[in-house]
């Protein structure tokens, strides 16, 4: 692995299932983040982790939620997918939590019927 | 929250120069970013500015005025792999990005 990935590249989900979007980093990042990105809105914060074992919530964490149980891994879980949540999401990581650089992952394209 | 500014989309041709505006009215400023994304793939990094004045990075230059709330990038000498969308992005006080909804730059032969 090389940078950051994520899984599904893509889903199409029904409303009411739950799902597991999924980020792993291999760059020794202390901090991740999970971005939501819809047409004209750009990307707004869902949930990030400074470190493992810690989380917070971003601008728009209802409906999902995170953990982080290891430096590599921030996976994102819908609970119970609505709609709303068809959006295309990025996961990101940055070495430090303040002005540090995000490098963002490939993203997932999720489409709740 | 958080309010960030820039045009919706721009248009230019080979070789010409653009220049993307981005206003921002935020909880405190500890610097700006700008990102390219291009369609259907991850955002990268383009430019990072925390003092006020012009960063030049080969075509690309990213300015900042902290005072006015104000930044742009600008691309020379355009070329038709530089059609894109472009991300303006700041970290305010909690130390977390807030972005623009980006700006479609599309370059014409």
């Amino acid at each position: 692995i090389a940078g950051i990935t994520q899984a599904p590249t893509s889903q199409i989900l029904a409303a009411g299932r739950r799902m597991t979007l999924r980020c792993t980093q291999d760059m020794r990042h202390n901090a991740m983040y999970w971005y939501r990105q819809d047409l004209g809105l750009g990307l707004r914060l869902i949930h990030y982790s400074n470190t493992a074992g810690t989380t917070g919530k971003g601008e728009v964490p209802d409906g999902y939620s995170v953990s982080r149980a290891n430096t590599d891994d921030f996976p994102l879980t819908l609970a119970s997918a609505v709609p709303s949540q068809t959006s295309v999401y990025f996961c990101a990581s940055s070495f430090g939590t303040d002005t540090d650089t995000q490098y963002f992952g490939p993203g997932t394209r999720l489409t709740v019927l | 929250g958080q309010n960030i500014d820039q045009p919706t989309e721009m248009t230019a041709t080979e070789g010409a120069i653009v220049q993307i505006n981005c206003t921002y009215q935020t909880s405190g400023f500890n610097g700006l970013f700008w990102y390219q994304q291009h369609a259907g793939e991850a955002p990268t990094f383009l430019s990072y500015n925390v003092l006020d004045g012009l960063e030049e990075k080969g075509r690309f230059s990213s300015f900042l005025s902290r005072s006015k709330g104000y930044s742009y990038l600008l691309l020379k000498e355009l070329q038709m792999k530089d059609s894109a969308s472009y991300l303006c992005a700041v970290i305010s006080n909690d130390y977390k990005l807030s972005f623009g909804a980006g700006t479609t730059v599309t370059v014409r032969a």
